[in-house]
């Protein structure tokens, strides 16, 4: 979806390293989460932030941190990057109003991440 | 907790033959649900859910999904199937303020 954008798309680094990815969006939504995908596992939610002040630990958050820099921006952190941190992260965003958990997810396109 | 079962991890089907991807759930209280799809190098995509009402759900592409409460599931549903339908497929429900989704089913049309 061309609204939730992410940047870099692909990222080769090396362990013990510092990395950040970033999100961006002009739904106009207030949540954001971020999810990390591996083969056979589907989407594992890592955090999500329901507004600027607001932010939440997910399934996986260990040796993860994030940022909610603005309504539209959300950036994922690894402080020290190791080798199963090798995936592929994706950032969403849902609207919120109406039946809670009624609203779908946007997700931006995906960054590819090694950690080698 | 909530939580989805897709038990199928690959179903192959001919261009032009009818398609299932199957979804089971298990959840408190009225289930929403929902359908994702995944291109190659792409972000998930919506395709459809059901909050409540009519238990055939119509959604983007010509997909359609039959809520069945009684079997506790959501199968994904296309009548005829186009090789661009191959793709990686989600079920997700809510849980809590997220979803939780399933682990993906590869289907692949062929020619």
């Amino acid at each position: 979806d061309a609204d939730v954008t992410q940047t870099p798309r692909n990222r080769i680094t090396k362990t013990g390293k510092r990395i950040m990815l970033e999100c961006s969006q002009t739904k106009g939504h207030d949540r954001m989460y971020w999810y990390r995908q591996d083969p056979g596992l589907g989407l594992r939610l890592i955090y999500y932030s329901f507004d600027v002040k607001d932010i939440n630990k997910g399934e996986i958050s260990d040796g993860y941190s994030v940022s909610r820099q603005a309504q539209a921006k959300f950036s994922l952190s690894l402080e020290s990057a190791i080798p199963n941190q090798t995936a592929l992260y994706f950032c969403a965003t849902s609207d919120f109003g109406g039946l809670a958990g009624a609203n779908e997810q946007f997700f931006g396109p995906g960054t590819r991440l090694t950690v080698l | 907790a909530q939580s989805v079962a897709q038990p199928e991890d690959q179903v192959n089907v001919a261009e032009g033959n009818p398609l299932t991807v199957k979804c089971t759930y298990s959840v408190s209280g009225n289930p929403y649900l929902f359908w994702y799809v995944q291109y190659p190098n792409r972000g998930l995509q919506f395709l459809l859910k059901y909050i409540t009402g009519d238990n055939l759900v119509k959604g983007s592409y010509g997909f359609e999904a039959e809520f069945n409460k009684s079997q506790t599931s959501f199968h994904l549903k296309k009548p005829s199937a186009l090789v661009s339908d191959s793709a990686l497929y989600f079920c997700a429900v809510p849980n809590g303020q997220n979803f939780v989704f399933g682990p993906g089913t590869r289907l692949s049309v062929l020619p």
